[in-house]
């Protein structure tokens, strides 16, 4: 295993269409996380799986925003109705071995979203 | 809430020249600290952490001591070198519920010149 992969690495889409990036994380880590990173900005926490369970949400994840992790494995994020705000890359980790005291999150290396 | 400010950048700096970039925080509970590197085209690293006070990171040269009556978590290098030349961000995360998600700061960028 050679880290978490995203896919795709670049996306262009014209505004209001809809756009699901795929993380796939280290594979025996059950927590996964995204972030959303803006120019000049340190990343921001959008949502968090343990396993498939989407147990927290932020403030920024909007409605049109909806995150998936079937089987607790990979992961996607849509986006429905793009908006040019939503210009940003958008960056998975993977955490795992339940019991640690401290569990490294590992970055992938993002998709860079442009809406047009 | 919980927060993060680093110092602004850019910092250009000449190869060997001492590296200090100052990172505060605030936080509700007793968060622990990290340093993630970013270099150019490549996915953020965990440099160093701290998990309580007093605690020093380190690696790769790098170190960094969670202070808690100043609520800082600076980063220093005593001799940089080209190849250090990155984004560096400051972090806290409070575990909560198993969630261990991550506040960053703004970035500062680093440039180290031959």
């Amino acid at each position: 295993d050679t880290g978490v992969s995203q896919n795709p690495r670049h996306k262009i889409t014209k505004r209001g269409q809809n756009v699901t990036f795929r993380c796939d994380p280290i594979s025996e880590h059950n927590r996964l996380y995204w972030y959303r990173q803006t120019l000049g900005q340190g990343p921001e926490f959008l949502t968090y799986f343990q396993n498939e369970a989407q147990l927290e949400k932020s403030r920024l994840l909007s409605d049109r925003f909806s995150a998936e992790r079937p089987k607790g494995s990979f992961s996607t994020l849509e986006i429905q109705r793009t908006e040019q705000g939503d210009s940003a890359m958008y960056l998975c980790a993977s955490s795992g071995l339940a019991g640690d005291l401290y569990n490294e999150q590992f970055f992938g290396p993002g998709t860079r979203l442009t809406v047009l | 809430g919980n927060s993060v400010t680093q110092m602004e950048g850019p910092v250009t700096l000449s190869e060997e020249a001492f590296l200090t970039i100052n990172c505060t925080y605030t936080a509700t509970g007793y968060p622990s600290l990290f340093w993630y590197v970013q270099y150019p085209g490549e996915g953020l690293q965990l440099l160093l952490k701290a998990t309580k006070a007093d605690d020093k990171g380190s690696n790769k040269g790098f170190e960094a001591t969670y202070r808690k009556e100043t609520t800082s978590f600076h980063l220093e290098k005593g001799s940089v070198q080209v190849s250090d030349s990155a984004v560096y961000f400051c972090a806290l995360n409070i575990p909560q519920g198993g969630s261990e998600k991550l506040v960053f700061g703004k970035g500062t960028k680093l440039t180290v010149n031959p």
